[in-house]
């Protein structure tokens, strides 16, 4: 069964420090990855997406992800946290052949930024 | 702004109201759904429409109606709602709903919903 699972509900980095938001997935085929933000009151916004070739990519605002194919994970990293990255942030993943009808969204990890 | 607009932004409602949420988008795609969002669950697809067809229900309480009159405008009609139903409503829009995993979705703000 196809999912995604985001173990950490609620992160607090300080602002400067380095991040990383855990994603692993359960999916039957090649995975399609993606990273979205939620900022308080918005909808959600894509930040990067994998789909084949170099594993590491990069997104806007400064983030990147990491596809490990051994580990079924695509965990989120940005080396220095602004304040404006508090936020909710969403992994899904989604097949080569299946549409945006058919992303699975995991439950959201909230990131906290304190001065 | 990502040009998907819902609205109205909050809406409290009693089980026995009608009411609609509204969405426009005003990029000119072909594809628009709509998600429910409730604390610590995954988002949920309800309905999604590919150039007006409703392609998508999925297994949605009929309390909840959803209507396409064009490519840039979606509707979700409530009646009788459930406590349980208060939860923020997404909508979403893409260019195309048949270009595999890597069509963008673009999300409204969302209507957040409480059902007293």
């Amino acid at each position: 069964a196809q999912s995604v699972t985001q173990p950490d509900i609620h992160i607090t980095v300080s602002e400067g420090a380095s991040l990383e938001l855990r994603c692993n997935y359960s999916y039957g085929a090649t995975p399609y990855l993606f990273w979205y933000v939620q900022s308080p009151g918005q909808g959600l916004q894509l930040l990067l997406k994998y789909f084949s070739g170099d594993t590491l990519v990069q997104g806007i605002k400064g983030f990147e992800a990491e596809f490990k194919r051994s580990q079924s994970s695509f965990n989120l990293r940005k080396p220095s946290v602004h304040w404006s990255d508090a936020a909710e942030y969403f992994c899904a993943v989604g097949g080569r052949q299946t549409g945006a009808n058919n992303l699975f969204f995991g439950t959201g990890t909230r990131l906290t930024v304190i001065p | 702004e990502t040009g998907v607009t819902q609205t109205p932004r909050h809406l409290v409602m009693g089980m026995t109201n009608k009411k609609s949420l509204k969405c426009e988008q005003h990029l000119g795609h072909n594809a628009m759904y709509w998600y429910k969002q409730s604390a610590k669950k995954p988002l949920e697809l309800m309905f999604v429409y590919s150039l007006e067809e409703r392609v998508e229900n999925n297994s949605v309480p009929s309390r909840f109606s959803p209507e396409c009159p064009n490519s840039s405008h979606l509707f979700l009609h409530l009646h009788t709602l459930q406590p349980e139903d208060s939860a923020l409503y997404l909508c979403a829009s893409s260019q195309d709903l048949g270009g595999g995993a890597n069509e963008k979705l673009f999300f409204g703000s969302g209507t957040q919903l409480s059902v007293l």
